[in-house]
């Protein structure tokens, strides 16, 4: 079956600065990735998504990238704040199936 | 905006007890599912739901778990004979179709089994 692997497990950046979490998918067939962001307390909020036929998407201070060759995907926030602090997890999923997702990244926003 | 609402929002059961956990999916949605999360670990795969049957179930979903859509509204997990392992948060999610187009969580249900 599909697995998803995210890097890195914890992630401090100060303030401004800009932050990269990394996934990787085995299976070629997945078609559709999204990022969620989780707040202590709450359940998984869809940040931002891409699907297969496109390389790149942004959104405001978010972005993802996509690399079917090499099955990864990654998203980057630039100028960081306070309340981008949470975990972060990709997901992956391909045609009639559910979602796999990553272990997730504890993002830290120091002031 | 639409929300997935679960409720009770902390449930605690003593072991070999069953609990109901209770979802109301956003009214349009017709798919419908549920995940569980061990504390500091992954979201996974429980079950999916449509049109009133079970489309797809992970490995996790025993004959310890069942789901039904007792009416037009609510969406439940029934857990039986609850082990110590059971312990997680439970989150469920609807979606309007397959494609990813809005998939929403619920902000889940911690279940502690003591």
């Amino acid at each position: 079956g599909e697995n998803v692997e995210q890097h890195p497990s914890t992630l401090s950046v100060q303030e401004g600065d800009s932050a990269v979490i990394k996934c990787t998918y085995s299976d070629s067939a997945s078609n559709y990735f999204p990022w969620y962001k989780q707040e202590l307390g709450k359940g998984p909020q869809l940040i931002i998504d891409i699907r297969s036929n496109v390389g790149e998407k942004k959104d405001q201070r978010i972005a993802v990238t996509l690399n079917k060759t090499a099955k990864h995907f990654s998203l980057h926030i630039t100028e960081t704040q306070p309340e981008d602090s949470a975990v972060y997890f990709c997901a992956a999923r391909w045609p009639g199936q559910n979602f796999v997702f990553g272990p997730g990244t504890r993002l830290s926003v120091l002031p | 905006e639409p929300e997935v609402t679960q409720t009770p929002s902390h449930q605690v059961t003593q072991m070999g007890q069953e609990v109901i956990l209770r979802c109301v999916p956003i009214s349009n949605h017709l798919y419908f599912y549920w995940y569980r999360q061990i504390l500091g670990q992954k979201v996974e795969f429980l079950v999916s739901f449509y049109n009133n049957e079970i489309s797809e179930k992970s490995e996790i979903f025993d004959d310890q778990f069942s789901v039904e859509r007792p009416d037009g509204s609510n969406f439940t997990l029934k857990i039986r004979s609850t082990k110590l392992e059971d312990s997680a948060m439970y989150f469920c999610a609807s979606s309007e179709g397959t494609a990813g187009k809005g998939y929403t969580f619920g902000s889940g249900t911690r279940l502690t089994v003591v």
